[in-house]
């Protein structure tokens, strides 16, 4: 059974970079898609974009500008970065398996911007 | 992008009813539609697939159907460990989009 396990600061001030990782264990990391999402009050549920093991991306349009998603696969590891943060990205961020379709989730990582 | 329209918003029904909840697509989306259940404090939860298909271990008073841009959610027989807030969302196209939400509660 796939976990996820997610780690990274979650306290930030306006214009800070957001960084956030997601530990894959227990299955096989190279078959799947492993997406970014988020939880905010003003959007609800939103998707940032996924990442093949091999690095093919795909990003929400409204976030690409701010937004990179990396891999590790010698980790079975990807992780999350977001640019230049503002009040508007507080909210709880989430790792998940798979493309389209939201099987396994982390824990959330509450992330809150503030000056 | 895919809006999709969930409805109602909230819900209030006692213990033993039949609730459904409809989420409407701005865009064919096939039957590229998945449901999740959130409770307070935790993650969504995967409880339906490709709109009508249930994820195992998911009990069976819960049920999808729907196909191009109207889908339902129902519960058949409501039980106390439902209250959560359930969301649909599109997988046909890029960016994946959800619904905005229905928040059930227990009369």
């Amino acid at each position: 059974q796939v976990q996820l396990q997610q780690r990274g600061a979650g306290l930030l001030k306006p214009s800070e970079t957001l960084s956030l990782t997601c530990a894959v264990f227990g299955g096989s990391f190279r078959d799947n898609y492993w997406s970014w999402l988020r939880q905010t009050p003003g959007k609800g549920l939103e998707w940032i974009g996924e990442i093949s093991q091999g690095g093919s991306t795909n990003y929400n349009p409204s976030l690409q500008s701010r937004v990179a998603l990396s891999v590790d696969p010698s980790k079975s590891q990807f992780s999350l970065t977001m640019t230049s943060v503002t009040a508007a990205d507080t909210g709880v961020y989430y790792c998940a398996k798979a493309e389209g379709i939201f099987d396994i989730w982390g824990q959330g990582t509450l992330v809150a911007v503030s000056s | 992008d895919i809006q999709m329209t969930q409805s109602p918003s909230s819900l209030s029904a006692s213990v033993g009813d039949r609730v459904t909840i409809t989420c409407q697509a701005s865009h064919d989306i096939s039957q590229c539609l998945n449901w999740y259940q959130q409770k307070s404090g935790k993650a969504p939860k995967l409880l339906i697939h490709e709109a009508s298909d249930v994820e195992t271990g998911v009990p069976a008073r819960f049920s999808g159907s729907g196909s191009g841009t109207d889908f339902s959610f129902t519960i058949s027989s409501l039980q106390p460990e439902d209250i959560a807030t359930y969301y649909c969302q599109q997988c046909d196209d890029l960016p994946y989009t959800f619904g905005q939400g229905t928040k059930l509660e227990i009369k």
